[in-house]
């Protein structure tokens, strides 16, 4: 079936440093990929999205591109900020269902 | 004018109780959802309806019981809370059943049974 693997958490970085976090995907066909971002104590917002092989999403400085050859979505930021602290969920949808899966999310902790 | 809302935002009850839990979508999205969030942040979706039809029905137990009066609500009621049933309950919503879009989330409900 369709399933979303994240990389384990918390991350933690010092401000400016640069962030990755890994997300792999399995699914059937060729389905969309979504990178969604909980502050504290929100609802999950929408952080970017890519819709087939080789697209880059990209939003507020973080970036991720569609690799099918190796079935990632891997989100990146060149410097973050203390006020990027939140939980990262990568989801997927595929193409035969309309509904989102999500990985497990991944808690970032930005230091001043 | 917040795009979906729901209420209450918190909930304490305690078990055996039945409660509902009310959403609203403002952008003439056709399809809507329930997911529950746990205590490990973990998101499973629990409903979906799209012009107020059941198109995902989850394996939840049948204590819980969504209801779509029309397209831009969907409301979840739940009979003889259990202590497992705590967790934040998120509503969503999307442009059309494919969303193809992602989905836009509500700020989540906070349920605590005692």
């Amino acid at each position: 079936g369709n399933s979303v693997t994240q990389m384990e958490g918390p991350v933690t970085l010092s401000e400016e440093a640069f962030l990755t976090i890994n997300c792999t995907y399995t699914a059937t066909g060729y389905p969309s990929l979504f990178w969604y971002v909980q502050y504290p104590g929100e609802g999950l917002q929408l952080l970017l999205k890519a819709t087939k092989a080789d697209d880059k999403g990209s939003n507020k400085g973080f970036e991720a591109t569609y690799r099918k050859e190796t079935t990632s979505f891997h989100l990146e930021k060149g410097s973050v900020q203390v006020s990027d602290s939140a939980v990262y969920f990568c989801a997927l949808r595929s193409g035969a269902t309309n509904k989102l899966i999500f990985g497990t999310g991944t808690l970032l902790a930005v230091q001043p | 004018d917040t795009a979906v809302s729901q209420t209450p935002k918190y909930l304490v009850t305690q078990m055996g109780n039945d409660k509902s839990i009310k959403c609203e979508q403002n952008l003439g999205h056709d399809t809507m959802y329930w997911y529950k969030q746990d205590s490990k942040k973990f998101l499973k979706i629990m409903f979906s309806y799209n012009n107020k039809e059941l198109i995902i029905n989850e394996t939840v137990p049948n204590r819980f019981s969504p209801k779509s009066p029309d397209k831009a609500h969907l409301n979840l009621h739940i009979n003889s809370l259990e202590l497992g049933d705590s967790a934040v309950y998120f509503c969503a919503s999307s442009q059309d059943d494919r969303a193809t879009y992602g989905y836009t989330f509500g700020s989540g409900t906070r349920l605590t049974v005692v």
